[in-house]
């Protein structure tokens, strides 16, 4: 079992909200991690979207909209980016990351559509 | 501008070997640790090594450890991926990210330099 599980694809539609899961493997408690998101569009790098460990440990990547936003779902152990009023250029790749044991691991990533 | 500019990249036979090179600049690199992530063909990204502020410590992805070395010269402001042992798994496009200072965010990232191996 991977240690970050995101849903392969999402679909939203425009001015809707999406939300994006990123669950930590059980053994792993979800309340000690920071995690990342980065969105990613084809043929560009990543770029980091912001971090989130807890309302007081929070931080917005350089210009990225508050529209971007994270979250915890601890009796899910999980991750949450959410995403408000959906616009078409937010249609990509969506990527959690934690560092665990001087080692990076990134979830496997949810392709966001926007339709 | 804040930048990084992977180089290196290509098409090499199994069992070969390649350097990367990641050019740093518009920010001091001596103060930024580093790491290389790399994605294959069509799937998700895969962290490969780290490498602190003053080079001394380093980590390594268990995919890769004993035969990729990291390392920088900050006087050159310079990152650097050597793989040795290439396998067809290794074919991805390598990028080279900072991390934030106190953060552990990757904040900037190359655009990337792909690599083939196959014979």
């Amino acid at each position: 079992q991977a240690v970050l599980t995101q849903p392969s694809s999402l679909s939203a539609s425009p001015g809707a909200s999406a939300s994006l899961t990123c669950t930590l493997r059980s053994g792993f408690n979800i309340a000690t991690y920071r995690i990342y998101w980065y969105q990613q569009k084809p043929g560009s790098p990543p770029q980091f979207l912001l971090r989130y460990k807890s309302d007081s440990d929070r931080e917005q990547g350089s210009g990225v909209p508050s529209r971007f936003s994270g979250f915890k779902d601890a009796s899910a152990n999980a991750g949450i980016l959410l995403i408000s009023g959906l616009q078409s250029d937010d249609e990509a790749d969506y990527y959690c990351m934690i560092w665990h044991s001087n080692a990076v691991v990134f979830g496997g990533g949810t392709k966001l559509t926007v339709l | 501008e804040v930048q990084l500019v992977e180089s290196g990249g290509g098409l090499v036979q199994p069992g070969g070997s390649l350097r990367l090179s990641c050019a740093a600049s518009g920010f001091t690199f001596s103060s930024y640790e580093m790491n290389w992530v790399r994605q294959a063909p069509g799937k998700g990204l895969e962290w490969v090594s780290y490498i602190s502020d003053s080079g001394r410590t380093i980590y390594y992805a268990d995919s890769v450890r004993g035969r990729f070395t990291i390392s920088r010269d900050n006087a050159k402001n310079s990152l650097y991926l050597l793989i040795n042992s290439l396998r067809a798994e290794d074919t991805a496009i390598y990028y080279c990210a900072r991390d934030r200072i106190l953060d552990g965010a990757f904040d900037i990232w190359g655009p990337g330099t792909r690599v083939t191996v196959s014979s």
